[in-house]
């Protein structure tokens, strides 16, 4: 299986300030007709996960454009600018190029 | 207004069986591959299986494909996971969600809380 690797797992911030999670993954997420299948969720306290960003830098309908996601291969990056008290929860990258897909073990992103 | 609403979910003993069900609404059921994932106690995310638009077809995480079986009735927009023999380690939070293209979830339930315990 795919692993991937999620850093930090804790990250404290200040509103308005700015965050930046990692999702390193054991093998390239390139998939063979192109595509690279790696996806950002957010799960608010009490809630299912929500869609972020798909295929590493679209970002899902309504999310904002504080939200941006990079990288490729094997190295990803979720940048979240202006931070608000609403994007305060667990993130977590999620795989779907190979078989079985793999998700992060999460990042919570909590104020400092 | 996209809806997944699971149930099902409960107090069960180590070795008995259990199907959930995840009723969908607000979209085309049909029309889409469905998935489901499971989420321990301690946060970890699963990712159990997903099933064809049609029922024709399902994949599943290899850990689970002898115990876990994923179904579907369009005609009832209801998606189905049965399973068997389970253990403590089935413990856990288990959503539907609708799939767009590849693995990308777009919509999940509210999630069904299953414990195995004696």
């Amino acid at each position: 299986d795919v692993v991937m690797t999620q850093t930090p797992v804790s990250l404290p911030v200040s509103l308005g300030g700015q965050a930046s999670i990692s999702c390193r993954s054991s093998q390239s997420l390139v998939h063979s007709n192109g595509n690279t299948y790696l996806h950002w969720y957010l799960q608010k306290p009490g809630q299912s996960p929500q869609l972020l960003i798909y295929r590493v830098s679209n970002r899902f309908s309504g999310v904002p454009d504080r939200f941006s996601g990079s990288g490729s291969g094997t190295d990803f990056t979720l940048k979240i600018s202006r931070v608000e008290p609403e994007d305060l929860g667990d993130y977590y990258c999620l795989q779907s190029t190979h078989f079985p897909y793999t998700f992060g073990a999460g990042t919570k992103l909590e104020l400092k | 207004e996209v809806q997944l609403v699971e149930s099902g979910g409960g107090l069960v003993q180590p070795g008995a069986s259990l199907k959930l069900s995840c009723v969908a609404s607000g979209f085309t059921f049909s029309d889409y591959w469905m998935s489901w994932v499971r989420q321990t106690p301690g946060k970890t995310m699963e990712w159990i299986g997903d099933i064809k638009y049609d029922g024709s077809y399902t994949n599943y995480a290899p850990s689970l494909k002898n115990r876990f079986t994923i179904s579907r009735d369009n005609a009832k927009s209801t998606l189905y996971l049965q399973m068997s023999n389970v253990r403590s380690e089935d413990t856990a939070t288990y959503y539907c969600t609708r799939n767009t293209m590849r693995g990308v979830m777009d919509a999940w339930g509210q999630g069904a809380s299953v414990t195995v315990s004696s």
